[in-house]
């Protein structure tokens, strides 16, 4: 059974710092997805990787995959208020049909 | 880009009655949707799978006659939630992946419907 461990679950930070969300999952896969979830709204997708050592930014988000290490990283550069948000790592377990598996998600804040 | 109207985005209902949730790919076909179920501040998880022309595939511990999922045709699946009772008040989410890129990966996803059982 895949299972998929985001750390941390809560992250508060002020503006202008940098943090990484970090994304681990148990078996084998070379498709990770992060998302974002602002409350009472669904998810917008930030982030497809789908190869070892893949990496993109967007803004001040930037994501990576090492699938040797199961490992992805969710970094923020530069933190600003309109970045608070859920924000959830998935993987695809493989096969054809897509089935994501997600992790617990991170509440991130940022304080003025 | 790949948009999917998920309708309705809320609904109050008594208990014991049936709940139709609809989940349209708006500018796209999609043969596979997938409906997920949200609980306050937690994460997604995966119901079923819906595949269009065939029976809907459930994950371990989603009971089939409870929740009804109906995928007619390339742009539309139907999650029903029968007999509804106040423990399946959720946030219900699809999600559609697009047949032409058969080689992406990107799945959109409904903007959500709250479900509330009185």
């Amino acid at each position: 059974e895949l299972k998929v461990e985001q750390n941390p679950l809560f992250l508060s930070m002020q503006e202008g710092k940098n943090y990484t969300i970090y994304c681990n999952y148990s078996t084998t896969s070379d498709r990770l997805y992060w998302y974002r979830q602002d409350p009472g709204k669904s998810l917008e997708s930030l982030f497809v990787l789908l190869s070892n050592g893949a990496v993109k930014q967007e803004g001040r988000l930037m994501a990576s995959l090492d699938t040797k290490a199961r490992l992805s990283t969710l970094h923020i550069t530069a933190a600003v208020h309109d970045l608070s948000a859920t924000y959830f790592c998935a993987v695809d377990g493989g096969g054809s049909n897509y089935k994501l598996t997600f992790g617990k998600g991170t509440l991130l804040t940022v304080n003025p | 880009g790949a948009v999917v109207s998920q309708h309705p985005s809320w609904v109050i209902c008594k208990s014991g009655t049936s709940v139709k949730i609809e989940c349209r790919s708006l500018d796209f076909q999609a043969t596979t949707m997938f409906w997920y179920r949200q609980f306050p501040k937690q994460s997604l998880m995966l119901m079923a799978t819906s595949n269009e022309g065939s029976k809907a595939t459930y994950e371990q511990g989603v009971e089939k006659d409870k929740f009804l999922i109906n995928h007619a045709s390339l742009t539309l699946s139907t999650l029903t939630v029968t007999s509804a009772h106040p423990e399946d008040s959720s946030f219900y989410i699809c999600s559609a992946r697009d047949i032409r890129e058969a080689g992406a990966n990107v799945l959109t996803f409904g903007a959500g419907s709250r479900l509330t059982v009185l």
